[in-house]
């Protein structure tokens, strides 16, 4: 069946450190990708997206761009700040029938002034 | 415009009771997903409703859930005789019926089986 997996956290960085978060995918057909963030005490947002290979998805300085050959989906951000602080998810939804989504468990990031 | 809305906020129950929870999505959006998230974990699929019906419910554990959404609006998940294994948080999602099908989440209902 269709699974994401990503690296696992916490990873914990400065501020005006460089993000990667790395996720992987597996999953018949053209999936559309997506990233997702949960702020403390908050509900889960989408951050950005991806449907086809090669589309680079951005938003509020993160970016990610859907590897169809390496089945990859990792997250950038340049310069991250303490408001990034969060735990953020991979995830896929299938072309399939159903049309449901399969998440990553998460990977918590605290930023430090 | 009102995002979606999960009701109540938290719910503690004892073994053995049953439990309603209620997802309002947002207005127009067709398509409507209930998730189980454990502590540290991601969310997991349960059942997801096109309009009314059911389209996918292979991600129900067992026969003690159940869900609805009888006008295509509002939805139901339903817990029967409860166990402490269901205490998790329980998330609604919407999606509009145009791709790329992105979704949006409610703050979730915080269940706890004592």
């Amino acid at each position: 069946g269709n699974s994401v997996t990503q690296m696992e956290g916490p990873v914990t960085l400065s501020e005006e450190a460089f993000l990667t978060i790395n996720c992987t995918y597996t999953a018949t057909g053209y999936p559309s990708l997506f990233w997702y963030v949960q702020y403390p005490g908050e509900g889960l947002q989408l951050l950005l997206k991806a449907t086809k290979a090669d589309d680079k998805g951005s938003n509020k300085g993160f970016e990610a761009t859907y590897r169809k050959e390496t089945t990859s989906f990792h997250l950038e951000k340049g310069s991250v700040q303490v408001s990034d602080s969060a735990v953020y998810f991979c995830a896929l939804r299938s072309d399939n029938y159903g049309q449901n989504f399969v998440f990553g468990p998460g990977t918590r990031l605290s930023v430090l002034p | 415009g009102a995002g979606v809305s999960q009701t109540p906020s938290n719910k503690v129950t004892e073994k053995g009771k049953y439990v309603e929870l209620r997802c309002d999505p947002i207005s127009g959006h067709t398509a409507l997903y209930w998730y189980r998230q454990s502590l540290g974990q991601g969310p997991e699929f349960l059942i997801y409703f096109q309009g009314t019906g059911a389209a996918d419910d292979s991600g129900l554990p067992n026969d003690r859930f159940f869900a609805v959404r009888p006008e295509g609006s509002v939805s139901t998940l339903k817990i029967q005789r409860t166990e402490r294994g269901d205490s998790a948080v329980y998330l609604c999602a919407s999606s509009p019926d145009r791709g790329p099908y992105e979704q949006y989440f409610g703050p979730g209902t915080r269940l706890t089986v004592t």
